[in-house]
């Protein structure tokens, strides 16, 4: 099965600084999978990943994928409270539909 | 239109009651799910659908009924739940991962249920 980890666990933050997350697969990943999560509501996608190497960015936010396409890593430039928020990894468990979380990293941002 | 509409927001319902949740989309996805989340964990899959028919099924209670009506809908019937299957509900939907992975999910803002 595919098990996905992330670190931190959680993370508090000042206003402005930079920040990375992590995400760690036991098996080689074939999609991976960034969202973003306010408490108690929906998910928001941020960026998907697929080749080994490639890095998305978008505002603030970069991704990036290993080239053994194993890690992820999310890393957020000159944070803002707008940014904080639960951020989790998924990736695909199987092939086709059996799509799977990582637990999840709490991020509080400071004024 | 990019959304998924989840109702209702939020539901209190006892263990004895028979309640819905539902959720639709206008994206001409053919694959809708539903997750559940506990406070402080993430979402675990319950139920995929695929063009309308059941294609997963993580061992849910049978308590839990899904149904998918048409390709735009999706209903999660609840019928004798316990205090401990108060969660997040979440609905999803994505272009059709029975044929592909690579496809991003579109989430709901889910229902929040609480049982007594």
């Amino acid at each position: 099965s595919q098990e996905l980890e992330q670190s931190p666990q959680s993370l508090i933050v000042q206003e402005g600084k930079n920040l990375t997350i992590n995400c760690t697969s036991s098996k080689t990943l074939y999609g991976l999978y960034w969202y973003k999560q306010k408490y108690g509501e929906g998910l928001i996608f941020l960026m998907m990943l697929q080749k080994g190497g490639e890095e998305k960015s978008h505002e603030k936010i970069t991704a990036k994928l290993d080239e053994k396409k194993q890690q992820s890593s999310l890393h957020i430039t000159a944070s803002q409270p707008s940014h904080a928020g639960i951020y989790l990894c998924g990736a695909d468990k199987n092939y086709g539909q059996n799509f799977v979380f990582g637990p999840g990293t709490r991020l509080s941002v400071l004024p | 239109d990019t959304e998924v509409t989840q109702t209702p927001k939020h539901l209190v319902m006892g263990m004895t009651n028979k309640k819905s949740l539902k959720c639709e989309q206008h994206m001409g996805h053919r694959a809708m799910y539903w997750y559940k989340q506990k406070a402080k964990k993430p979402p675990e899959l319950m139920f995929v659908y695929s063009y309308e028919k059941l294609s997963i099924n993580e061992s849910v209670p049978s308590r839990f009924s899904p149904e998918c009506p048409n390709s735009s809908l999706l209903n999660l019937h609840l019928h004798a739940l316990q205090p401990e299957d108060s969660a997040l509900y979440l609905c999803a939907s994505s272009q059709d991962r029975g044929r592909s992975t690579n496809e991003k999910l579109f989430f709901g803002s889910g229902t929040q249920l609480s049982v007594l």
